[in-house]
Protein backbone atom coordinates (compact mmCIF):
# COMPACT_ATOMS: atom_id res chain seq x y z
CA UNK A 1 0.00 0.00 0.00
CA UNK A 2 1.08 3.47 -0.14
CA UNK A 3 1.06 6.27 2.66
CA UNK A 4 -1.14 9.43 1.67
CA UNK A 5 -1.77 12.29 3.33
CA UNK A 6 -4.53 15.56 2.72
CA UNK A 7 -4.53 18.80 3.60
CA UNK A 8 -6.33 20.67 4.84
CA UNK A 9 -8.35 17.61 6.97
CA UNK A 10 -11.22 19.73 6.87
CA UNK A 11 -12.51 23.45 6.12
CA UNK A 12 -15.20 25.68 6.40
CA UNK A 13 -15.83 28.37 3.76
CA UNK A 14 -17.63 30.70 2.29
CA UNK A 15 -19.85 30.72 -0.71
CA UNK A 16 -18.41 32.06 -4.13
CA UNK A 17 -15.05 30.92 -2.71
CA UNK A 18 -12.42 28.01 -3.68
CA UNK A 19 -10.76 26.07 -1.82
CA UNK A 20 -7.39 23.92 -2.72
CA UNK A 21 -6.85 20.26 -1.48
CA UNK A 22 -3.33 18.69 -1.39
CA UNK A 23 -2.60 14.99 -1.55
CA UNK A 24 0.89 13.69 -0.70
CA UNK A 25 2.35 10.21 -1.29
CA UNK A 26 5.18 8.65 0.63
CA UNK A 27 6.15 7.51 -3.17
CA UNK A 28 6.12 7.49 -6.74
CA UNK A 29 2.68 6.41 -8.32
CA UNK A 30 1.52 6.19 -11.62
CA UNK A 31 -2.38 7.26 -11.44
CA UNK A 32 -4.08 9.35 -8.63
CA UNK A 33 -7.63 10.10 -8.27
CA UNK A 34 -9.96 12.38 -7.04
CA UNK A 35 -13.76 11.04 -5.10
CA UNK A 36 -16.84 13.03 -3.73
CA UNK A 37 -18.26 11.77 -0.53
CA UNK A 38 -21.67 13.43 -0.39
CA UNK A 39 -23.44 13.07 3.21
CA UNK A 40 -25.08 9.81 3.56
CA UNK A 41 -23.84 8.72 0.14
CA UNK A 42 -21.04 6.99 -1.46
CA UNK A 43 -17.88 7.62 -3.01
CA UNK A 44 -18.41 9.19 -6.75
CA UNK A 45 -15.19 9.48 -8.52
CA UNK A 46 -14.44 13.11 -10.12
CA UNK A 47 -11.34 12.65 -11.98
CA UNK A 48 -8.23 10.90 -12.91
CA UNK A 49 -5.35 13.02 -12.37
CA UNK A 50 -2.66 12.74 -15.03
CA UNK A 51 1.22 13.49 -14.71
CA UNK A 52 2.05 15.82 -17.12
CA UNK A 53 -1.19 16.12 -18.62
CA UNK A 54 -5.05 17.15 -17.97
CA UNK A 55 -6.78 15.48 -16.06
CA UNK A 56 -9.33 12.88 -16.87
CA UNK A 57 -12.76 13.82 -15.57
CA UNK A 58 -16.13 11.57 -15.39
CA UNK A 59 -19.47 12.63 -16.96
CA UNK A 60 -20.92 15.17 -13.94
CA UNK A 61 -17.77 17.03 -13.31
CA UNK A 62 -15.71 19.70 -15.49
CA UNK A 63 -12.04 21.15 -15.12
CA UNK A 64 -13.83 24.54 -14.98
CA UNK A 65 -15.21 23.53 -11.38
CA UNK A 66 -12.73 21.38 -10.07
CA UNK A 67 -9.29 21.91 -11.77
CA UNK A 68 -6.67 19.44 -10.76
CA UNK A 69 -2.98 19.80 -11.18
CA UNK A 70 -0.65 17.00 -11.09
CA UNK A 71 3.07 18.39 -11.12
CA UNK A 72 4.65 14.97 -9.88
CA UNK A 73 4.16 11.86 -9.33
CA UNK A 74 3.67 12.08 -5.85
CA UNK A 75 1.56 15.08 -5.44
CA UNK A 76 -1.83 16.48 -6.51
CA UNK A 77 -3.78 19.11 -5.98
CA UNK A 78 -7.59 19.48 -6.42
CA UNK A 79 -9.44 22.62 -6.08
CA UNK A 80 -13.28 23.11 -5.84
CA UNK A 81 -14.32 26.53 -7.46
CA UNK A 82 -16.53 29.23 -6.67
CA UNK A 83 -18.25 26.96 -3.75
CA UNK A 84 -21.95 26.83 -2.46
CA UNK A 85 -23.55 24.62 -0.44
CA UNK A 86 -23.84 21.79 -2.75
CA UNK A 87 -20.28 21.46 -2.57
CA UNK A 88 -20.32 20.38 1.28
CA UNK A 89 -18.86 17.05 0.78
CA UNK A 90 -15.85 14.38 2.12
CA UNK A 91 -13.00 15.13 -0.56
CA UNK A 92 -10.67 12.37 -0.87
CA UNK A 93 -7.86 11.44 -3.08
CA UNK A 94 -6.16 7.67 -3.87
CA UNK A 95 -4.14 6.27 -5.36
CA UNK A 96 -3.29 2.79 -7.48
CA UNK A 97 -1.02 0.47 -6.72
CA UNK A 98 -0.06 -2.93 -8.52
CA UNK A 99 -1.54 -5.86 -6.33
CA UNK A 100 -2.06 -9.46 -6.69
CA UNK A 101 -3.94 -10.13 -9.40
CA UNK A 102 -6.00 -6.23 -9.51
CA UNK A 103 -4.41 -2.93 -8.85
CA UNK A 104 -5.74 -1.90 -5.71
CA UNK A 105 -6.87 2.03 -4.93
CA UNK A 106 -5.83 2.95 -1.48
CA UNK A 107 -7.25 6.30 0.13
CA UNK A 108 -6.27 9.57 1.91
CA UNK A 109 -8.07 10.31 5.09
CA UNK A 110 -10.25 12.86 2.86
CA UNK A 111 -11.21 16.84 3.27
CA UNK A 112 -14.12 17.62 4.79
CA UNK A 113 -15.78 20.83 3.50
CA UNK A 114 -18.44 22.38 4.84
CA UNK A 115 -19.64 25.78 2.47
CA UNK A 116 -21.61 28.41 4.06
CA UNK B 1 -30.99 0.72 -11.73
CA UNK B 2 -27.66 1.11 -10.02
CA UNK B 3 -24.62 -0.28 -11.14
CA UNK B 4 -23.20 -1.98 -8.15
CA UNK B 5 -26.30 -2.58 -5.64
CA UNK B 6 -26.52 -3.38 -1.87
CA UNK B 7 -28.81 -3.99 0.92
CA UNK B 8 -28.02 -0.96 3.42
CA UNK B 9 -28.35 -2.96 6.42
CA UNK B 10 -28.19 -2.04 9.25
CA UNK B 11 -27.21 -5.75 9.99
CA UNK B 12 -27.12 -6.04 14.23
CA UNK B 13 -25.91 -9.02 15.29
CA UNK B 14 -24.37 -10.77 18.78
CA UNK B 15 -20.18 -10.94 18.52
CA UNK B 16 -19.53 -14.73 17.65
CA UNK B 17 -22.13 -14.46 14.95
CA UNK B 18 -21.52 -15.21 11.45
CA UNK B 19 -23.25 -12.46 9.08
CA UNK B 20 -23.05 -12.25 4.91
CA UNK B 21 -23.59 -9.62 2.98
CA UNK B 22 -24.29 -9.51 -0.63
CA UNK B 23 -24.10 -7.62 -3.68
CA UNK B 24 -25.21 -7.32 -7.45
CA UNK B 25 -23.49 -5.23 -10.61
CA UNK B 26 -24.99 -4.69 -13.66
CA UNK B 27 -22.60 -4.10 -15.84
CA UNK B 28 -21.57 -7.96 -17.25
CA UNK B 29 -18.00 -6.43 -18.44
CA UNK B 30 -16.83 -5.70 -14.96
CA UNK B 31 -13.14 -7.10 -14.08
CA UNK B 32 -12.14 -6.69 -10.81
CA UNK B 33 -14.13 -6.48 -7.63
CA UNK B 34 -13.08 -5.86 -4.02
CA UNK B 35 -14.71 -5.03 -0.59
CA UNK B 36 -13.46 -2.15 1.08
CA UNK B 37 -14.76 -1.33 5.20
CA UNK B 38 -15.53 2.18 5.84
CA UNK B 39 -15.63 3.17 9.66
CA UNK B 40 -17.44 6.46 10.32
CA UNK B 41 -15.40 9.35 9.56
CA UNK B 42 -13.14 7.57 8.07
CA UNK B 43 -11.71 6.73 4.67
CA UNK B 44 -12.60 3.56 3.07
CA UNK B 45 -9.85 0.82 3.66
CA UNK B 46 -9.58 -2.56 1.27
CA UNK B 47 -10.41 -5.36 3.34
CA UNK B 48 -10.34 -7.88 0.61
CA UNK B 49 -9.72 -7.95 -3.34
CA UNK B 50 -12.40 -11.00 -4.80
CA UNK B 51 -11.00 -13.84 -7.02
CA UNK B 52 -12.99 -15.53 -9.35
CA UNK B 53 -12.27 -19.32 -7.45
CA UNK B 54 -13.23 -17.34 -3.79
CA UNK B 55 -11.19 -16.08 -1.20
CA UNK B 56 -10.56 -16.23 2.31
CA UNK B 57 -8.35 -14.25 4.41
CA UNK B 58 -8.64 -14.85 8.60
CA UNK B 59 -12.56 -14.35 9.21
CA UNK B 60 -13.33 -13.74 6.17
CA UNK B 61 -14.63 -15.17 2.96
CA UNK B 62 -15.44 -13.45 -0.59
CA UNK B 63 -17.01 -15.36 -3.13
CA UNK B 64 -17.66 -13.94 -6.69
CA UNK B 65 -20.17 -15.55 -9.14
CA UNK B 66 -19.70 -13.32 -12.33
CA UNK B 67 -23.19 -15.65 -14.28
CA UNK B 68 -25.36 -14.35 -11.80
CA UNK B 69 -22.95 -11.18 -11.69
CA UNK B 70 -23.20 -11.53 -7.55
CA UNK B 71 -20.25 -10.74 -4.64
CA UNK B 72 -20.65 -12.07 -1.41
CA UNK B 73 -18.64 -11.58 1.52
CA UNK B 74 -19.06 -13.87 4.58
CA UNK B 75 -17.62 -12.61 8.16
CA UNK B 76 -17.47 -15.52 10.81
CA UNK B 77 -16.99 -15.25 14.50
CA UNK B 78 -18.01 -11.34 14.79
CA UNK B 79 -15.90 -9.08 16.69
CA UNK B 80 -16.79 -5.73 18.02
CA UNK B 81 -14.31 -4.24 15.71
CA UNK B 82 -15.70 -5.37 12.53
CA UNK B 83 -18.93 -2.71 13.58
CA UNK B 84 -18.33 -0.57 10.55
CA UNK B 85 -19.92 -0.07 6.68
CA UNK B 86 -18.66 -2.50 4.51
CA UNK B 87 -18.45 -1.50 0.65
CA UNK B 88 -18.81 -3.62 -2.69
CA UNK B 89 -16.65 -2.49 -5.21
CA UNK B 90 -16.30 -2.95 -9.06
CA UNK B 91 -13.82 -1.95 -11.57
CA UNK B 92 -15.77 -1.86 -14.99
CA UNK B 93 -12.92 -0.63 -17.02
CA UNK B 94 -10.03 -2.91 -16.44
CA UNK B 95 -6.34 -1.88 -15.03
CA UNK B 96 -6.62 0.21 -12.01
CA UNK B 97 -9.73 2.68 -12.70
CA UNK B 98 -13.20 3.35 -12.64
CA UNK B 99 -14.53 1.77 -9.39
CA UNK B 100 -18.12 2.23 -9.17
CA UNK B 101 -19.09 1.84 -5.16
CA UNK B 102 -21.78 0.34 -3.80
CA UNK B 103 -24.06 2.48 -1.13
CA UNK B 104 -22.78 0.39 1.75
CA UNK B 105 -23.87 -1.93 4.24
CA UNK B 106 -23.65 -1.05 7.87
CA UNK B 107 -23.05 -3.11 10.08
CA UNK B 108 -23.61 -3.48 14.11
CA UNK B 109 -21.66 -5.41 15.92
CA UNK B 110 -23.31 -6.05 20.29
CA UNK B 111 -21.71 -7.75 22.94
Amino acid sequence: SAVISQKPSRDICQRGTSLTIQCQVDSQVTMMFWYRQQPGQSLTLIATANQGSEATYESGFVIDKFPISRPNLTFSTLTVSNMSPEDSSIYLCSVGVKGAPFYEQYFGPGTRLTVT
Amino acid sequence: RKEVEQDPGPFNVPEGATVAFNCTYSNSASQSFFWYRQDCRKEPKLLMSVYSSGNEDGRFTAQLNRASQYISLLIRDSKLSDSATYLCVVNIRGGYNKLIFGAGTRLAVHP
